[in-house]
């Protein structure tokens, strides 16, 4: 199977712009979890999606928000970007979303804010 | 809420000796714990996880990790580290709900020749 998958890979935005990034679940993992990565803050939990819906939200602003499709493939969008959203955003998928299973991470979007 | 804590953001080995990487975790009820593992410009990759089976847990490249509930610890050894050992390790507890991971801050390990 193959992993999954996030796009782009890497992004230069400006202050204020905002930005959509996707993830694609490995097939059949209907649970999509989303992180920032920074070397400040380490990795944090930014929400998860269940079957098309936000199950968990971690602790950010609602400047960050996201979406689900019915193929489970996932989109996060920052908007008035801010020079501290600079980070690694990581996806991470798993088949059914409980918390004794694996999460499968994909490569990661690198944003750079400028 | 729960926090995960790695003692040692940065962890220097001989190539041949042994790895240790600690990480302790503060939670009420036995969690599922995970460390995985983070090489340069990559996501990162399950190494082990204990889910309330064997205490004693292996996993990928010759890793394993012992759960010690009283001790609240979830440390990850190696027997004889590897120069492709070198990367960023993180210990994650996961909520008891959905898909919720927290992580420790991460121990950079190098592995000197």
């Amino acid at each position: 199977k193959a992993g999954v998958t996030q796009t782009p890979r890497y992004l230069i935005k400006t202050r204020g712009q905002q930005v959509t990034l996707s993830c694609s679940p490995i097939s059949g993992h209907r649970s999509v979890s989303w992180y920032q990565q920074t070397p400040g803050q380490g990795l944090q939990f930014l929400f998860e999606y269940f079957s098309e819906t936000q199950r968990n939200k971690g602790n950010f602003p609602g400047r960050f928000s996201g979406r689900q499709f019915s193929n489970s493939r996932s989109e996060m969008n920052v908007s008035t970007l801010e020079l501290g959203d600079s980070a690694l955003y990581l996806c991470a998928s798993s088949p059914g979303g409980q918390p004794r299973e694996t999460q499968y991470f994909g490569p990661g979007t690198r944003l750079l804010v400028l | 809420a729960q926090s995960v804590t790695q003692l040692g953001s940065h962890v220097s080995v001989s190539e041949g000796a042994l790895v240790l990487l600690r990480c302790n975790y503060s939670s009420s009820v036995p969690p599922y714990l995970f460390w995985y593992v983070q090489y340069p410009n990559q996501g990162l990759q399950l190494l082990l996880k204990y889910t309330s089976a064997a205490t004693l847990v292996k996993g990928i490249n010759g890793f394993e990790a012992e759960f010690k509930k009283s001790e609240t610890s979830f440390h990850l050894t190696k027997p004889s580290a590897h120069m492709s050992d070198a990367a960023e390790y993180f210990c994650a507890v996961s909520e008891n709900y959905g898909q919720n991971f927290v992580f420790g801050p991460g121990t950079r390990l190098s592995v000197l020749p």
